[in-house]
């Protein structure tokens, strides 16, 4: 069965400085997709940045880029120039293409403190 | 930019009672999604919905939860006899389509059951 393991809870980071959140999953499917969602303490989820498996450059969406090693299997988030609104709870998640639903299947988050 | 909405955001029930989350998807999605978050705790998949019908549900989704899409606007979520760990944030979300689109998530109902 697919997952997702996020294997740091907490993170603390400098303002301005890059900070890089880990994400590894398992799957025995070869196509698949790989999202990452920012909640602020507000609680609402919001869309950072998606990764295909096929996808042969890492994603990029302005400060956010995901480090994409599909032999590791994982997916770490990379945040450039760190800002304070960027403190919030990380969550990675993956869909696979042959689900015939889309569901997403989170991992259990990484809480992100960047420091004035 | 359009949006998921979720009503109500919070949710105060007696153990035993029956609760309806509502939502309204964005208007030119197809597939809509139930999810739910323990206070603390990673997002759980609880049901998806497509075409008017299930597509899959999780193991948490038995016999006590059903989901409705009424009117072709309103989703809804109903828990029919509610229990103290049913307490949580169930968000609802939608997509254009599978794979490589984003689900855009609602702001969520926070569900209390004492």
């Amino acid at each position: 069965a697919q997952k997702i393991t996020q294997t740091q809870p907490g993170m603390f980071v400098q303002e301005k400085e890059a900070v890089t959140l880990d994400c590894t999953y398992d799957t025995s499917d070869q196509s698949y997709g790989l999202f990452w969602y920012k909640q602020p303490s507000s609680g609402e989820m919001i869309f950072l940045i998606y990764q295909g498996s096929y996808d042969e450059q890492n994603a990029t969406e302005g400060r956010y880029s995901l480090n994409f090693q599909k032999a590791r299997k994982s997916a770490n988030l990379v945040i450039s120039a760190s800002q304070l609104g960027d403190s919030a709870m990380y969550f990675c998640a993956m869909t696979l293409f042959s689900s015939n639903t889309g569901k997403l299947i989170f991992g259990q988050g990484t809480t992100l403190q960047v420091k004035p | 930019e359009p949006e998921v909405t979720q009503t109500p955001s919070h949710q105060v029930t007696q153990m035993g009672q029956e609760v309806i989350l509502r939502c309204v998807p964005i208007s030119n999605h197809l597939y809509f999604y139930w999810y739910r978050q323990i206070l603390g705790q990673k997002v759980e998949f609880l049901v998806s919905f497509y075409n008017n019908e299930i597509s899959e549900k999780s193991e948490i989704f038995d016999d006590q939860f059903s989901v409705e899409r009424p009117d072709g606007s309103n989703f809804t979520l109903k828990i029919r006899s509610t229990k103290l760990e049913d307490s949580a944030m169930y968000f609802c979300a939608s997509t254009f389509g599978q794979g490589i689109y984003e689900q855009y998530f609602g702001p969520g109902t926070r569900l209390t059951v004492t």
